[in-house]
């Protein structure tokens, strides 16, 4: 089993309609999560962290967060084309000591114009 | 601009030449990653270096080497290329919250 898990997609949905793109992970100790977009042959930049289990709202995005299912998923409200991409997980357990990151393979989300 | 500065942006390499991945940071962040990133597989961890003077193995170190040279910079070496290194290989560093990654180098291997 893959310690970080994504449906590749594609997920297509219209202009304006609310994009959902979930994730689960195996790890149970995992601390912090993440959420990154990557635009195809560009690098990946974070949209949102979450530590804490419930909702996290910045602007049209809300991460959530639920420990006991160990499951975060990312909202995308009013959609829009420049937000298709390829939305990427990442969960990090601070009591390994290490810092580093692991990833999903990505869901690639496609905005219907 | 601040942020994480990769050379080169694209490579193509013979089976068994070397090469070196040029990282470096203007953040002052103590932690420094590289990953490469294939097709339908995500993001992997080949090493990290939580500190200058430190490097640990991630999830796919073999066939690669790191150094920490200084708190700026990390760099990646393949010292024999293999074709099943084609990918593209993206630095990263961080303090406590997540990620500033480079812009990325594409390797290929013939």
């Amino acid at each position: 089993q893959k310690e970080v898990e994504q449906n590749s997609g594609p997920l297509s949905v219209p202009e304006g309609a609310i994009a959902s793109l979930n994730c689960t992970y195996s790890d149970r100790v995992s601390q912090s999560f993440f959420w990154y977009r990557q635009y195809s042959g560009k690098s990946p930049e974070l949209i949102m962290s979450i530590y804490s289990n419930g909702d996290k709202e910045d602007g049209r995005f809300t991460a959530q967060l639920n420990k006991a299912s160990q499951y975060v998923s990312l909202l995308i409200r009013d959609s829009q084309p420049s937000d298709s991409a390829t939305y990427l997980c990442a969960v990090r357990n601070t009591d390994t000591g290490r810092r580093a990151l692991t990833f999903g393979s990505g869901t690639r989300l496609q905005v219907q114009p | 601009n601040a942020g994480v500065t990769q050379t080169p942006k694209f490579q193509v390499l013979k089976t068994g030449q070397s090469m070196t991945l040029q990282c470096a940071q203007d953040m002052n962040h103590n932690s420094m990653y590289w990953y490469r990133q294939d097709p339908g597989m995500g993001l992997r961890l080949i090493y990290y270096s939580a500190s200058e003077g430190t490097t640990d193995k991630g999830e796919v170190p073999n066939g690669y080497n790191v150094s920490r040279l200084n708190k700026r910079e990390f760099s990646l070496r393949l010292e024999s290329a293999a074709p099943s290194q084609t990918s593209v290989y993206f630095c990263a560093s961080s303090e406590a919250s997540g990620y500033t990654f480079g812009s990325g180098t594409r390797l290929t291997v013939v």
